[in-house]
């Protein structure tokens, strides 16, 4: 059983394209997360969602636009891609806002030539 | 403003040596601290999180300690074993906002 799951595991794509990552989790948690950790292993948050509702958004470029259906899924969309976007992005859940313990997902990793 | 410094960034330690990462954080009103593993080309890993209400938890081998007063907290692992080996992460949630502010990260290494 996996609780949360991404897809796709690779992705290798142009500049300029635009792409998306999926997230699913089945924890039943209401609130679900990106992060993104980059070539020094840095993590950052992006954005977060609860029950659908979007709580946080990191001053993330408006290339990066988060939808979330249901609140088991979380998909982030990505336009017009930049080398600087190269990373690997993680996606998490928690059960709810604030003091709770969040799960990732084993990430996407994203390299744009 | 919301950050974290975590050191040392690399650990070298022999099998059976215990190893300490220490973390200090910014948000005073902070009240959640995780710790994360992450072993090479796969997900942080949860292994353990405290929170202010109390100063210490264990679990097996490893115990994390919290002062609210000096903004510290620690992880601590004891008889260290080779699978022990990974960059292991701090983390803080700021005034409960939910987000994780994440340390830069520290390397062990235990050599057998």
């Amino acid at each position: 059983d996996t609780a949360v799951s991404q897809t796709p595991k690779y992705l290798v794509t142009q500049m300029g394209n635009d792409k998306s990552i999926k997230c699913e989790q089945n924890l039943g948690h209401d609130t679900m997360y990106w992060y993104k950790q980059d070539s020094k292993k840095f993590l950052k948050i992006m954005f977060s969602y609860n029950n659908k509702e979007l709580i946080i958004n990191e001053t993330v470029p408006n290339r990066f636009s988060p939808k979330s259906p249901d609140k088991a899924h979380l998909n982030l969309h990505i336009n017009s891609l930049e080398l600087g976007d190269s990373a690997v992005y993680f996606c998490a859940s928690s059960q709810q806002v604030g003091g709770s313990s969040q799960y990732f997902g084993p990430g996407t990793r994203l390299t744009v030539t | 403003g919301e950050n974290v410094e975590q050191h040392p960034s690399t650990l070298s330690v022999q099998e059976g040596d215990s190893a300490v990462i220490k973390c200090t954080y910014s948000d005073s009103a902070s009240n959640y601290f995780p710790w994360y593993k992450q072993e090479l080309g796969k997900r942080p890993q949860l292994i353990i999180d405290i929170r202010s209400n109390v100063g210490e938890k264990k679990d097996q081998r490893i115990a994390v300690t919290l002062n609210k007063t000096a903004k510290h907290f620690s992880l601590h692992i004891t008889e260290t074993q080779p699978e022990d080996s990974a960059v292991y992460f701090c983390a803080f949630s700021p005034s409960n906002t939910g987000k994780l502010i994440f340390g830069q990260g520290t390397t062990l290494q235990v050599k057998p």
